[in-house]
This record gives structure tokens, C-alpha cells and sequence, in this order.
């Protein structure tokens, strides 16, 4: 069974200050990983993904994560936060081979404080 | 390109009227999925759809029924309508199982 956690449902940062939005995932098999943002009264649009080509994964708006293996973590940052950034943030897992369920974290509501 | 596009975006119902939320796809998508939205549960999953006329159970099927005549819609039936169904549903879809999910804009369902 695969599952994702994220820490923290609601995270604060003042704008300009480092974005570390935590996950940690559980998979019997190499995964998927991918960050997805909703911004408010709107569906979710992908962030990034991880499908094992590069352990450290460039998305849009300047986000990136770092696949950990050994932590089973896939935590997501930004050097600096805008105003702009402040919405919900969903780390899913999904794993590899066939059609597979994705799972989706909690999420994180991201608040940027100006 | 339209991408997905759910209908009604929103939907008021009475305790035991029944109800098809619409999904359409225009992207040749294989995958198609169906999820609800509530406060601090994420994301959870209602059905899904590996292609025209194949459907499975997500983790949270019950009251809830789905089928795929075709690859570009999927429409989500609640038989009988539940103060507990009220939610947030998002349609989605892929091309492939590792490709990213493109999801619609929901629909907020009220059930009183």
C-alpha cells in the first residue's frame, strides 16, 4: 500500500523567506511523486513530478523538490516567497508499473505574510 | 484546448434525490478519475477509468456510480443524494499511468 504524509496542514512564511513544505511517502515500489497546488475556488495544476530520471526536480514558479530515498521524503521549496504563492499545496504518490491509484497527502495551506 | 470541464460548478440537493455530475475531456486521455475534496482529508479517490468501458472502485465508492462509453466523458451518479456526500468533486485525467493528472475546475455539491 502506498501513503503520503505532509507536515503541517497550515505553514506561514513572510515574503522573500525560504517556502519548505514537508513530505514523506510509503511505497513498496520505486514511485511517482508529484506536487500539485490548488489556488483558491480552482482545481489542482501539477507543480512538478518525480518519475526517477533526477533525484532534484524543477517545477514551475521557481518550486523545486529533492527525492530522498533513503528518508522517503520529497519535500518541496522555494528560495524565496511571493505573495503569489500563498495557496494549497498537495504532495501524491502514485506507484510505477500499470494503472495505479494516486494518493493524495492532506495538503498544506501555504500563508505568504507580507 | 478546453481540457476537462465539469458541469454544473455548482448543485444544491434535497437528501435522496439523485444526480450526474458531467466530466469531458478533450485531450484523448486513457485515464480518467474522480475525486472529493474535504477539509484536512485531501484528496480522496470515488472511482476511476482505465479506458471506454472499464471502471474500478477507489477508496471511497459507496453511493456513488460511474461509466465510460467513451473516452471523453465520465460522469459520476449519486443514486441518492447524502448530507455526507456533500463536498467538492474533482474530475481528472491522464494519458498514461505516469503521466500528470489535468483536473477540472470541480463542482461544489450541497446535500441538505
Amino acid at each position: 500500500a502506498q501513503s503520503v504524509t505532509q507536515l503541517g496542514s497550515h505553514v506561514s512564511v513572510s515574503e522573500g523567506a525560504l517556502v519548505l513544505l514537508r513530505c514523506n511517502y510509503s511505497s513498496s515500489v520505486p514511485p511517482y511523486l508529484f506536487w500539485y497546488v490548488q489556488y483558491p475556488n480552482q482545481g489542482l495544476q501539477l507543480l512538478l513530478k518525480y518519475t526517477s530520471a533526477a533525484t532534484l526536480v524543477k517545477g514551475i514558479n521557481g518550486f523545486e523538490a529533492e527525492f530522498k530515498k533513503s528518508e522517503t521524503s520529497f519535500h518541496l521549496t522555494k528560495p524565496s516567497a511571493h505573495m503569489r504563492d500563498a495557496a494549497e499545496y498537495f504532495c501524491a504518490v502514485r506507484n510505477s508499473g500499470g494503472y495505479q491509484k494516486v494518493t493524495f497527502g492532506t495538503g498544506t495551506k501555504l500563508q505568504v505574510i507580507p | 484546448n478546453a481540457g476537462v470541464t465539469q458541469t454544473p460548478k455548482f448543485q444544491v440537493l434535497k437528501t435522496g434525490q439523485s444526480m450526474t455530475l458531467q466530466c469531458a475531456q478533450d485531450m484523448n486521455h486513457e485515464y480518467m478519475s474522480w475525486y472529493r475534496q474535504d477539509p484536512g482529508m485531501g484528496l480522496r479517490l470515488i472511482h476511476y477509468s482505465v479506458g471506454a468501458g472499464i471502471t474500478d472502485q477507489g477508496e471511497v465508492p459507496n453511493g456513488y456510480n460511474v461509466s465510460r462509453s467513451t473516452t471523453e466523458d465520465f460522469p459520476l451518479r449519486l443514486l441518492s443524494a447524502a448530507p455526507s456526500q456533500t463536498s467538492v468533486y474533482f474530475c481528472a485525467s491522464s494519458y498514461r499511468a505516469k503521466n500528470i493528472q489535468y483536473f477540472g475546475a470541480g463542482t461544489r455539491l450541497s446535500v441538505l
